[in-house]
């Protein structure tokens, strides 16, 4: 089994400032990488794709995605409370469109 | 409702009993995905399936799981002779398209054995 590994956190940041979320990937062989958002006993929700190295930015959301080194990350500038929840990095398995999970970062805004 | 849709949202079964969750993929996809998430773990690929076709199964428990998806209907995951390790949230995802395409997930289905 491929491995996707998170930073398990938590991590707790001000209202107003940038959460950055970090999520490293075994396969070289993967060509998608994905950010979704899950909000406690919720499913998860896709906020972010991104499949080529370099920035892709949505709103207050920018993925970053580096394949030589492996490393694909989140930054959520002007956190709000609202965005409290566990961050969950998910990564295809290298020739199939199985998604592997990362356990996840939860992710506390205090006002 | 575009959204993917599951049911029922919650399922409590004796040990023993069969489980059977259903999925309705999103408006316009033909993908289907199955993923559990037991608790305080990841979460984990179970199988993908189009119509009529098993595409990749090498996530399901080689006992008591199976899954399908019919030409007419929703996708089924079936859970024969349940045990306690089986309770979980099951989720389903769809796509468009296979390959890389992003996946959208449903509400899940918490399945609770006693």
């Amino acid at each position: 089994q491929k491995e996707v590994e998170q930073n398990s956190g938590p991590l707790s940041v001000p209202e107003g400032a940038i959460a950055s979320l970090n999520c490293t990937y075994s396969d070289r062989g993967s060509q998608s990488f994905f950010w979704y958002r899950q909000y406690s006993g919720k499913s998860p929700e896709l906020i972010m794709s991104i499949y080529s190295n370099g920035d892709k930015e949505d709103g207050r959301f920018t993925a970053q995605l580096n394949k030589a080194s492996q490393y694909v990350s989140l930054l959520i500038r002007d956190s709000q409370p609202s965005d409290s929840a566990t961050y969950l990095c998910a990564v295809n398995q290298g020739g199939s469109e199985k998604l592997v999970f990362g356990k996840g970062m939860k992710l506390t805004v205090n006002p | 409702n575009a959204g993917v849709m599951q049911n029922p949202r919650h399922l409590v079964r004796r040990r023993g009993q069969e489980a059977r969750l259903r999925c309705s993929p999103m408006k316009g996809h033909s993908h289907v995905y199955w993923y559990r998430q037991l608790p305080e773990e990841g979460l984990k690929f179970m199988v993908y399936l189009q119509k009529e076709n098993i595409i990749d199964e090498s996530g399901m428990p080689k006992e008591r799981f199976s899954a399908e998806f019919p030409k007419e209907g929703p996708s089924i995951l079936r859970i024969q002779q349940v045990v306690r390790g089986d309770s979980a949230a099951y989720f389903c995802a769809s796509s468009r398209d296979g390959g890389w395409n992003e996946q959208y997930f449903g509400p899940g289905t918490r399945l609770t054995v006693t």
